[in-house]
């Protein structure tokens, strides 16, 4: 079935550093390809979104870049806080009569040390 | 807008029990959707609702049901509580399929 895959599971990064977080998928007809942040104890929140018409996307520290070809997306942070300290999760859309529907990548926990 | 709503926030169950997860939304989405959550598995999807008296099976759907009688409530049901499904569950809604997603709080669940 359909996967996403995610790297690297935790992340530890000096506060101030770039940070990146690399998905991959399996369902060529994915087209949208969210990036969500959980704090402990908290739902999940979109940071950012890109569809397969795009190849990056950013909005201030954070950016996305998609590689349909590879079958590649991959989340930048940039001057990294103490506050981006969380959990991160990428998914992709599906296809076929699941269309629209989420598959999740497994989280990657980044911490940000001052 | 108070945005989804979940309750309870917390719930421990025996084996075999049943109870409802409720769900809310205030937001006019057709999309509903449950996931659960365990530790190295990230989210996944257990039954969606594209609209009002439509629903669908996910990824891991056995041993739960939903029903869309409105746009606003989408509760999830256990029949059979069983400790595979002790979790963390989160509701969700859209506009749409393939648009942005806001999250409930979560139910954490355990089943003893």
């Amino acid at each position: 079935g359909e996967n996403v895959e995610q790297h690297p599971s935790t992340l530890s990064v000096q506060e101030g550093d770039s940070a990146v977080i690399k998905c991959t998928y399996s369902d060529s007809a994915s087209n949208y390809f969210p990036w969500y942040k959980q704090e402990l104890g908290k739902g999940p929140q979109l940071i950012i979104d890109i569809r397969s018409n795009v190849g990056e996307k950013k909005d201030q520290r954070i950016a996305v870049t998609l590689n349909k070809t590879a079958k590649h997306f991959s989340l930048h942070i940039t001057e990294t806080q103490p506050e981006d300290s969380a959990v991160y999760f990428c998914a992709a859309s599906m296809g076929g009569g699941s269309q629209g529907n989420l598959i999740f990548g497994k989280g990657t926990k980044l911490s940000v040390k001052p | 807008n108070a945005g989804v709503t979940q309750t309870p926030k917390f719930q421990v169950l025996k084996t075999g029990q049943s109870m409802t997860l409720q769900c809310a939304q205030d937001m006019n989405h057709e999309y509903m959707s449950w996931y659960r959550q365990d530790p190295g598995m990230g989210l996944r999807l257990i039954h969606y609702s594209v609209g009002a008296g439509i629903t669908d099976q996910g990824e891991v759907p056995n041993g739960y049901n939903v029903s869309r009688s409105t746009t606003e409530d989408f509760p999830l049901r256990l029949l059979s509580a069983a400790p595979s499904q002790t979790s963390v569950y989160f509701c969700a809604s859209s506009y749409g399929r393939g648009r942005e997603q806001y999250f409930g709080p979560g139910t954490r669940l355990t089943v003893t």
